[in-house]
């Protein structure tokens, strides 16, 4: 069975700083790989995906997340840290064939000024 | 446009009341979802439809009720509410023909409390 797994329930990161948010996957199947943003009282938005192809993968907003097979992972980064980043990220895995989405438990991402 | 709409986007009823939640997407995608998150902001699906048809069950208990007059509306219905069902349901589509690459596009969530 799938699932995902985001370290830190909660990170904390000042205005220009890095972002790293931590995402790593079970999956029997090569996977399909999805981060979602959160913003309060909002539905989720498509950051990026990874499907095939090229494992580091660009998205909206100056995010980018890289697909490590050997370490199950899909890290997701931004360089310089806004403001207006200041949301719930969610992870998500599929599989080839399935609809569905398997969401990790979300990362609250705080940014100080 | 909004893409992904539900109604009402707040629900507040007492236990044991039957409820309905709906949603509507103008995308022209074949397949709507509906998910429900806790109070831990934790998402898991319930169902899913392509074509009116259901295709995903995740072990709902039978008083959740989905119905899909067509393929852009996808309805919840929730029969004798329990405290547990209160959560924040969202509605989501894809195109349903991409073999789990789909992206999925949410509604604005629908937050029930249960009294």
């Amino acid at each position: 069975a799938q699932s995902v797994t985001q370290l830190g329930s909660h990170v904390s990161v000042s205005e220009g700083a890095l972002v790293l948010l931590r995402c790593n996957y079970s999956s029997s199947v090569p996977p399909y790989l999805f981060w979602y943003v959160q913003y309060p009282n909002q539905g989720l938005q498509l950051l990026l995906k990874y499907t095939t192809g090229a494992t580091l993968v660009k998205g909206i907003n100056g995010f980018e997340a890289e697909f490590k097979k050997s370490e199950t992972s899909f890290h997701l980064t931004k360089p310089s840290a806004h403001m207006s980043d200041a949301a719930e990220y969610f992870c998500a895995v599929s599989e080839q064939g399935a609809q569905k989405l398997v969401f990790g438990q979300g990362t609250r991402l705080t940014i100080n000024p | 446009d909004t893409a992904v709409s539900q109604t009402p986007k707040y629900l507040v009823t007492q236990m044991g009341n039957d409820k309905s939640i709906k949603c509507e997407q103008n995308l022209g995608h074949d397949t709507m979802y509906w998910y429900k998150q806790d109070s831990k902001k934790f998402l898991k699906i319930m169902f899913s439809y392509n074509n009116k048809e259901l295709i995903i069950n995740e072990t709902v208990p039978n008083r959740f009720s989905p119905k899909s007059p067509d393929k852009a509306h996808l309805n919840l219905h929730i029969n004798s509410l329990e405290l547990g069902d209160s959560a924040v349901y969202f509605c989501a589509s894809s195109q349903g023909n991409g073999g789990g690459t789909d992206t999925q596009y949410f509604g604005p969530g629908t937050r029930l409390t249960v009294l």
